[in-house]
């Protein structure tokens, strides 16, 4: 069965590094997005993409954060400098169409010290 | 703007009891909605979503939910719970159409006892 799959599973960084999570969505998808939940709260939005473009942001997508689709298979979650609050699951996830499943991948955890 | 909302943080339940979980939403246009299990360690599974049509959904792992558009609710159900289905369960509400994300619950942890 298709699935998400993302990496690391889990990075440990110091306060003030850059990060780059990846992810390989499902290959006929063409929506992507990121979402985060930090520690005992719930799953929040933080970027879909489509086209090669953002389609849509939070709040908290501020201009530490940036994605891509480097190669037309990952796509890829950049913190330019991160800090303490950034600590938290996150997830990348991927749909064929608007409106359609929304598939999930199992997460990178993210400890920032 | 749209919002979820699970009143229940953590729920305990015997082996075999039923199951409910709660959820309320608000949102302005026509709802989609889901419910998803994450288990300790995994990503986000879809158990079940609702879009139109019969408002008792089937899903997987033999849950059901029912939406009921004057309560603003999709309530999620099993007759009869396995030790297996402890873990987070989250609701979630997006739009019908476009690529407007989904906003998800606080989510409720499920635990199971013999």
């Amino acid at each position: 069965e298709p699935e998400v799959t993302q990496t690391p599973s889990h990075q440990v960084t110091q306060m003030g590094q850059e990060v780059i999570l990846r992810c390989v969505p499902i290959s006929n998808h063409l929506y992507f997005y990121w979402y985060r939940q930090i520690l005992g709260q719930k799953v929040e939005f933080l970027v879909s993409f489509y086209n090669n473009e953002i389609s849509e942001k939070s709040e908290i997508f501020d201009d530490q954060f940036s994605v891509e689709r480097p190669d037309g298979s990952n796509f890829t979650l950049k913190i330019r400098s991160t800090k303490l609050e950034d600590s938290a699951m996150y997830f990348c996830a991927s749909r064929v169409l608007l409106g359609g499943e929304l598939f999930f991948g199992e997460g990178s955890r993210l400890t920032v010290l | 703007a749209q919002s979820v909302t699970q009143p229940d943080i953590h729920i305990t339940v015997s082996e075999g009891a039923s199951l409910e979980l709660r959820c309320n939403y608000s949102y302005g246009a026509t709802p989609y909605l889901f419910w998803y299990v994450q288990s300790p360690g995994q990503g986000l599974q879809l158990l079940l979503k609702y879009f139109s049509g019969d408002t008792l959904v089937q899903g997987i792992k033999g849950f059901e939910a029912e939406f009921k558009r004057s309560q603003s609710s999709f309530n999620l159900r099993k007759p009869s719970v396995h030790w297996s289905d402890a873990a987070e369960y989250f609701c979630a509400v997006g739009a019908d159409s476009g690529n407007t994300p989904l906003v998800f619950g606080k989510g409720t942890r499920l635990s199971v006892i013999a």
